[in-house]
């Protein structure tokens, strides 16, 4: 079975500083892996999809088939950008459902 | 609002008892998905429905279930309640390019 896994619990850096986000998963096959951010009191958004290959509000994310990582990138890390990050995949042929890792808190520290 | 409606934001019920939770998808989209999200389990996919028929299910209990109705809006019920059971209820509907859009969730909690 599909495995999504995201190693910190908890990311705290200071505003301007790089933000690396780490997803790995385990699927022997070709899944789509997306990222999705939550805020407070908000619901859970699209941040962006490996096959769109496109960066959003300044985050990328490169899908490495070879260490099966979704590693979320960002050079300069605002306080907006505080929020939770959620590593999801999916693979075609169940239904599209997405299997979540257990999510990761960054915290942008003023 | 044209995203995701889920109704009630909230709900306190007893073990035992029984709830329906109801999502309405995004306009003109025909899948339904739902998760559920506790502190010891994370965000798990419970089951989705496609166009009134169930498409794939998940981690979902025995005592859990849900349909999607002609108007596309979909329930889950979940009955004989345990304390166990809280959690919030999220509930996504997709088109035609498989990207999900979520409710913004039901907290269900069981004293």
């Amino acid at each position: 079975a599909q495995r999504v896994t995201q190693p910190e619990k908890l990311l705290s850096v200071f505003k301007g500083a790089p933000v690396e986000l780490k997803c790995n998963y385990s699927y022997s096959g070709s899944p789509e892996l997306f990222w999705y951010v939550q805020y407070s009191r908000q619901r859970l958004q699209l941040l962006l999809r490996h096959i769109s290959r496109e960066s959003i509000k300044g985050f990328t994310a490169d899908l490495n088939k070879g260490e099966t990582s979704f590693h979320l990138k960002k050079p300069f890390a605002q306080e907006e950008d505080s929020a939770m990050y959620y590593c999801a995949l999916t693979i075609n042929n169940a239904g599209n459902m997405l299997t979540f890792g257990g999510g990761t808190r960054l915290m942008v520290k003023p | 609002d044209s995203g995701v409606t889920q109704t009630p934001k909230h709900l306190i019920t007893a073990t035992g008892q029984r709830v329906t939770l109801r999502c309405s998808p995004r306009s003109g989209d025909l899948s339904v998905y739902w998760y559920q999200q506790s502190l010891d389990q994370g965000l798990q996919f419970l089951i989705q429905y496609y166009n009134g028929e169930e498409r794939a299910k998940g981690n979902i209990l025995e005592r859990f279930s849900a349909q999607q109705f002609p108007d596309l809006h979909s329930e889950l019920n979940l009955s004989s309640l345990e304390l166990g059971d809280s959690a919030l209820y999220f509930c996504a509907s997709s088109g035609d390019y498989n990207e999900q859009f979520f409710g913004p969730g039901t907290r269900l909690t069981v004293l």
